[in-house]
């Protein structure tokens, strides 16, 4: 089983709709990230949460919220989806004592029409 | 304003042959470095990493070099293989205590096609 999984793997919703994205994990990390993932600009931060308490904006959190359910849920949300949220969305997990190592969920394919 | 630049959008090699993806960075408060693989559909999967302590790292087939007067690094692959054809990242983190912490700032990938 994946240690790290994101539903749905693919989606698409029309433009106004709010949206979540959900993540768990079974590694038993601490620390949880959500990225998008563009053509051409790489992985980007949009959120991250050191531990369940502990939530901060990433370098584009604008149109986004997060919440942090449990040490192992972490879930992305578009409170109203617009079409250049349209990208590739991953969540990652990280140790708190294990170095900077990330490790990556499937990622979830979003498409706002 | 990107902090971590891969300049070559993509990279072909033949079987057998090495293949150098470089990477640059900007911010001298960056100082530990990793290298992720993405195949298609899939996340990306760590793959080596290298501390600003160190100018080269080595794990069988790859290996990371790092300059850090010019704020460079580079992964060498040898001998390339087929299933090494994916999208590569570099990424990079600060130390504790600054704002990066703990966090990656990623390059925007390079595609490397191994040809048999």
């Amino acid at each position: 089983d994946a240690d790290v999984t994101q539903t749905p793997r693919n989606r698409i919703t029309k433009t106004g709709k709010r949206i979540m994205l959900e993540c768990s994990q079974t590694k038993g990390h601490d620390r949880m990230y959500w990225y998008r993932q563009d053509p051409g600009l790489g992985l980007r931060l949009i959120y991250y949460s050191f531990d369940v308490k502990d939530i901060n904006k990433g370098e584009i959190s604008d149109g986004y919220s997060v919440s942090r359910q449990a040490q192992a849920k972490f879930s992305l949300s578009l409170e109203s989806a617009i079409p250049n949220q349209t990208a590739l969305y991953f969540c990652a997990t990280s140790d708190s004592g294990g170095g900077e190592t990330q490790y990556f969920g499937p990622g979830t394919r979003l498409l706002v029409l | 304003d990107q902090q971590v630049k891969q300049n070559s959008p993509s990279l072909s090699v033949q079987e057998g042959r090495i293949s150098i993806l470089n990477c640059d960075y900007t911010n001298s408060m960056f100082d530990y470095f990793l290298w992720y693989k993405k195949y298609p559909a899939e996340g990306p999967t760590f793959l080596i990493s290298i501390s600003s302590i160190k100018d080269k790292n080595e794990d069988g087939r790859f290996t990371v070099f790092l300059n850090k007067s010019a704020k460079h690094l580079s992964l060498h692959i040898v001998p390339s293989q087929p299933g090494d054809s994916a999208v590569y990242f570099c990424a990079a983190s600060a130390d504790a205590g600054g704002t990066s912490y703990g966090k990656l700032t990623f390059g925007q990938g390079t595609i490397l096609t191994v040809h048999p």
